[in-house]
């Protein structure tokens, strides 16, 4: 049960778009379509912006979009804005039932 | 208001046991398998377990396996996680999650904190 690999860190200026790869394997990205990602903010606790790889749950703003090759998930964050400056982690539901996340990517907006 | 509110965290010395629970409302518990994640201080999340709608299946992460044991009360919209065997590094902020659409946490407790010393 080895964490999904993430950038620690990326940056963009307000308006630019980012993205955020994951990385897994066959047995957990890659064998399903079962990624999702979370935005948390300092203090608090996630918020499911992604499910599924692409879809947003309703109330997400659809600069957020999500995509998928291989074993290998992305985020793509749009129009970047400076409340958008957070920690984003993503999630893959992996082989045996079990779940797995990435080590987290921290955001900042310059 | 759909809500999960954590409780039971605390400091506890190596080799003690604790048990969390998490208590939800504003939704049909029994329809929803839930999970608990963790996050250690300045860390990022680590998935714990997962109990099935019915809480007759679950699961553990390796790091949980054998030590702790996760359950669902459904008469009591509550969720519990027995930890055992505490170690140091399950030091970390305790989330309940609910699972959403079979693979992601769509609703997210605000977290209980534990803290393994002596």
């Amino acid at each position: 049960q080895s964490a999904l690999t993430q950038p620690a860190s990326v940056s963009g200026s307000r308006g630019q778009s980012i993205i955020i790869s994951c990385t897994g394997s066959t047995s957990d990205i890659g064998g399903y379509d079962y990624v999702s990602w979370y935005q948390q903010h300092p203090g608090k606790a996630p918020k499911l912006i992604i499910y599924d790889v692409s879809s947003r749950p309703s109330g997400v703003s659809n600069r957020f979009s999500g995509s998928k090759s291989g074993n290998t998930a992305s985020l793509t964050i749009s129009g970047l804005q400076a409340e958008d400056e957070a920690d984003y982690y993503c999630s893959s539901y992996a082989s045996t039932n079990t779940r797995l996340f990435g080590g987290g990517t921290k955001l900042t907006v310059l | 208001q759909v809500q999960l509110v954590e409780s039971g965290g605390g400091v506890v010395q190596p080799g003690r046991s604790l048990r969390l629970s998490c208590v939800a409302s504003g939704f049909t518990f029994r329809n929803y398998g839930m999970h608990w994640v963790r996050q250690a201080p300045g860390k990022g999340l680590e998935w714990v377990a997962i109990t099935w709608n019915d809480g007759k299946k679950k699961y553990y992460a390796d790091s949980a396996k054998g030590r702790f044991t996760i359950s669902k009360d459904n008469s009591k919209n509550t969720l519990y996680l027995q930890m055992n065997s505490l170690r140091a590094e399950d030091t970390a902020l305790y989330y309940c999650t609910r699972e959403f659409n079979d693979n992601a946490f769509d609703i997210w407790g605000p977290g209980t904190m534990v803290t393994v010393s002596s």
